[in-house]
């Protein structure tokens, strides 16, 4: 089966610019993360989406970063402005369950995105 | 929520086995235990998941003591493929609001 999409690979901003990333999960798979992965620590959960229900978005800083997911299916996460410390990796993941037992992520290659 | 506690680096050498402990003293009754690997560029990719005791699949074993607070990560004879870093994750059960936390992981150095 395909694995998790995300376009584009990398992406290079100025501060205060926006940008938006999208993803596309496994076929069948109802759950859906946005995590934000800074050099040399592990990823932060963004926003965790149930069919295109928000399950946990706790940790967006929703002053600047929004996400949706369309039809449930495909998601887009959009920063609006960024700040340099918005430079990280951004990964997508997409799950059969939402949680518990048997919860196994799959996770796209990420975005890296740099914010000068 | 349960955070995690794992050592920042190891190393080893080809064909030894490998385990790597991760305290979690306050996980929640029906929280569950996974481990994730991540080579460098790539997402990270799952290894094996556990609740309590033994857990064995094709490439890792998983012990967890009864009282759960830890649980080690068991790699039979590594390989220099094996360098990566090792997530521990605890979460996932209702008491947790079925959240996942993930700390800085062990980054794992296999040398020949």
């Amino acid at each position: 089966e395909a694995g998790v999409a995300q376009s584009p690979r990398y992406k290079i901003i100025e501060k205060r610019q926006s940008v938006a990333f999208w993803c596309n999960p496994i076929s069948g798979h109802a759950t859906l993360y946005w995590y934000q992965q800074i050099l040399g620590q592990g990823p932060k959960l963004l926003i965790q989406f149930q069919n295109n229900g928000v399950v946990d978005d706790s940790q967006l800083p929703k002053d600047r970063f929004s996400a949706e997911r369309l039809k449930g299916v495909d998601s887009t996460l959009k920063i609006q402005p960024a700040k340099l410390e918005d430079s990280a990796v951004y990964l997508c993941a997409s799950s059969r369950v939402p949680s518990g037992a048997y919860n196994e992520q799959f996770f796209g290659p990420g975005t890296r995105l740099t914010v000068l | 929520l349960a955070k995690t506690t794992q050592p920042i680096s190891m190393d080893s050498y080809e064909g030894q086995e490998v385990n790597i402990t991760c305290s979690h003293n306050n996980i929640a009754t029906n929280d569950y235990i996974t481990w994730y690997q991540q080579f460098p560029s790539q997402g990270p990719r799952f290894i094996i998941q556990g609740y309590k005791t033994k857990v064995t699949n094709e490439v890792a074993s998983l012990f967890i003591p009864a009282d759960r607070k830890s649980s080690t990560l068991s790699l039979p004879r590594v390989s220099l493929s094996d360098t990566a870093v090792y997530y521990c994750l605890v979460g996932g059960g209702m008491d947790s609001n079925y959240q996942l936390i993930w700390g800085a992981g062990t980054k794992l150095i296999i040398k020949p």
